[in-house]
């Protein structure tokens, strides 16, 4: 079936260096791609997101870039913080056949000061 | 701004019991959507609500119902609960079917 995956299920880090989290998708006909952040006990926070006719966007610290041709997303984080400490998720989103959104099974990202 | 608010925020309920989750969307957000969230996985896609009709639905069996009322808030009602519905259950709001969406703080739903 569809799936959304994640290559690195921990990420460790320095504080001040930047981060790199990957997720591998299947289905092509996704429309739109998110990064979402958790932390413990609280629901997921929007990071950034890309639509498919994209290939980069930029935000405050973060990037995310698709490749369709190999049907990859990254996430990077430049200068992590401490606070950058959490669970990312990417997700995509499809309206083919109604509307369905996959979640990855996430990565856990630790920023050691 | 509120954002999106869920009720309540956590329950305790037994097998073959009902349950119902409320939740309110940010103002202006006109799309719902729900999902679980087990422990050390990511959120699955239960439904989605636009303008209070059915746009999407994922792979949960009919136990698991929903509905948008005319203020555009939610319901989650899932009957007959199962051990394995013991989950966090996560409301989002979005303006449309496929804009961003804005998760709430979940209700952590215990099955004993």
């Amino acid at each position: 079936g569809e799936s959304v995956g994640l290559h690195l299920p921990t990420l460790s880090v320095q504080e001040g260096d930047n981060s790199i989290i990957n997720c591998a998708y299947s289905n092509s006909a996704s429309d739109y791609f998110i990064w979402y952040k958790q932390e413990s006990g609280k629901g997921p926070q929007f990071i950034i997101d890309i639509r498919s006719n994209m290939d980069k966007r930029q935000g405050q610290r973060v990037t995310v870039l698709l490749n369709k041709t190999v049907k990859h997303l990254s996430l990077q984080i430049a200068a992590t913080q401490p606070g950058d400490s959490a669970v990312y998720f990417c997700a995509e989103n499809s309206l083919s056949g109604g509307f369905k959104t996959i979640f990855g099974a996430g990565t856990r990202l630790f920023v050691k000061a | 701004d509120a954002g999106v608010t869920q009720s309540p925020t956590h329950l305790i309920k037994t097998r073959g019991q009902h349950v119902t989750l409320r939740c309110s969307p940010i103002s202006g957000h006109k799309s719902v959507s729900w999902y679980q969230q087990v422990l050390g996985q990511g959120p699955q896609f239960i439904f989605q609500y636009y303008e209070k009709e059915e746009r999407g639905r994922g792979n949960f069996p009919d136990r698991f119902s929903a509905r948008q009322f005319p203020n555009y808030s939610s319901e989650l009602n899932v009957n007959a609960l199962l051990l394995g519905d013991s989950a966090l259950y996560l409301c989002a709001s979005s303006y449309g079917v496929l804009e961003t969406q804005y998760f709430g703080p979940g209700t952590r739903l215990l099955v004993l």
